[in-house]
């Protein structure tokens, strides 16, 4: 059974670098979405695919965050010009069509980022 | 707007004691509720979820959880702890037609041998 994967699951950069996380959802599903987790916080929600649709996007999102799900398979996510601040584990889901009132969403082991 | 309060950042409890980790939400609308679990450097895994059938709802590894619309809570529970326990927990809020998740700061739950 091959769950939501993500890579890498770890990256150290310096402020000003930019970076890029994958994200290979559930082969089924086609809902993806993107949280961000900071230490000792519950995960916060970034962003949500459709297919290939970006449907919504938090104002956690600044310009220089950037999501992708061209194909509407799997996703990537950019953060351009690196900050401290951004250090946090970014965490994405999966889920299937409806078939009830609510999906569940698998999520994926995270990419902790560090920047230094 | 909707939002997730856990009361207690740190639980400790003895193995085989029971577990009751507390979260009250706020929504202006029939929320649909959930229990997720993260162990270390892991990802989330859903424990249970309330989506407005059963207000008393069993997950997995022997927990469950109670909604009561009157206190607007969702508690945790579990009638005896396990070492194997022992994780980070998650409450978190949504409801009919919204696709993202709202979460609760967190729980960690430690269990004393």
């Amino acid at each position: 059974d091959t769950g939501v994967s993500q890579d890498p699951r770890h990256k150290i950069t310096k402020r000003g670098q930019n970076v890029t996380f994958r994200c290979d959802p559930i082969s089924e599903h086609n809902r993806l979405y993107w949280y961000r987790q900071t230490l000792g916080q519950g995960p916060e929600f970034l962003t949500y695919f459709q297919n290939e649709a970006q449907l919504e996007k938090s104002r956690l999102l600044s310009d220089r965050f950037s999501a992708e799900r061209p194909k509407g398979s799997f996703s990537t996510l950019e953060i351009q010009r690196t900050e401290q601040g951004d250090s946090a584990m970014y965490l994405c889901a999966s889920s299937s069509p409806p078939g009830g009132p609510y999906n569940e969403q698998f999520f994926g082991p995270g990419t902790r980022l560090t920047v230094l | 707007a909707q939002s997730v309060t856990q009361l207690g950042s740190h639980v400790s409890v003895s193995e085989g004691a029971l577990v009751l980790l507390r979260c009250n939400y706020s929504s202006s609308v029939p929320p649909y509720l959930f229990w997720y679990v993260q162990y270390p450097n892991q990802g989330l895994q859903l424990l249970l979820k309330y989506t407005s059938a059963a207000t008393l709802v069993k997950g997995i590894n022997g927990f469950e959880a109670e909604f009561k619309k009157s206190e607007t809570s969702f508690h945790l529970t579990k009638p005896s702890a396990h070492m194997s326990d022992a994780a980070e927990y998650f409450c978190a809020v949504s409801y009919q037609g919204a696709q993202k998740l709202v979460f609760g700061q967190g729980t960690r739950l430690t269990i004393n041998p």
